[in-house]
């Protein structure tokens, strides 16, 4: 299957800080991003979706202005928590979705983000 | 709202016999669904999709059912073995590509 990456796979940072993550797929295009966040024996959440060139839609009760989303390329797609707060510790997760109207989408490897 | 139950937070199952996994969901009519493989701290693997107009999809020892009446699919694990131990997650999708996850099930294989 298609390969997606992450980068860092780990991340501590204060409180008050941003923090950027991204998400890279290496062997095919991603025409759409996923980002998921998934807290400690919970199922991932969907917290938006970006194509590539366009603004990112988020899904209800996630804070545009806090996570920061930017699909820049059909490789690349960025997550940035700004001003990040201990609630915001959890694994964060994206996936791409290539253009050939597969359904299938896949996942990197997990960005795991600790505030202190 | 929409709600996936996965049957129970953790399964034992004797290397050799056959896993089998539960997935109910309600308020929600899936184009289509998924399980996927998850190991502790990583993302997680695809394994199979069933559309709805599928009753049954096999891969390896893998076998999905998926029931729309009842609303529920089965993932089995035939000849189980250690390393198939791992986090195992239903999921729905429709044609909009969101995908919700259930909280999963964590399956131990015991040798």
């Amino acid at each position: 299957g298609a390969v997606v990456s992450q980068h860092p796979s780990r991340v501590i940072c204060k409180s008050g800080t941003s923090v950027k993550i991204e998400c890279r797929s290496l062997d095919f295009q991603a025409t759409t991003m996923f980002w998921y966040r998934q807290f400690p024996k919970q199922s991932l959440m969907l917290m938006a979706t970006s194509n590539e060139g366009s603004k990112a839609t988020y899904e209800q009760g996630v804070e545009k202005d806090k996570f920061l989303i930017n699909h820049a390329s059909l490789t690349l797609s960025t997550l940035t928590v700004t001003s990040a707060h201990p609630e915001d510790s959890s694994f964060y997760i994206c996936s791409g979705k290539g253009g050939s109207g597969g359904y299938e989408q896949y996942f990197g490897p997990g960005t795991r983000l600790t505030v202190t | 709202s929409q709600k996936i139950e996965q049957n129970s937070e953790a399964l034992n199952i004797q290397e050799g016999k056959t896993a089998t996994l539960t997935c109910n969901y309600t308020n929600y009519s899936p184009a289509y669904l998924q399980w996927y493989r998850q190991d502790p701290g990583r993302g997680p693997v695809f394994l199979l999709l069933i559309r709805e107009n599928e009753k049954e999809k096999r891969k390896e020892r893998l076998k999905v059912t998926f029931d729309t009446t009842l609303k529920q699919s089965l993932f089995h694990i035939t000849a189980s073995q250690p390393a198939d131990s791992a986090t195992y997650l239903c999921a729905l999708m429709n044609r909009d590509d969101k995908i919700i996850f259930g909280k999963g099930t964590r399956l131990h294989i015991l040798p």
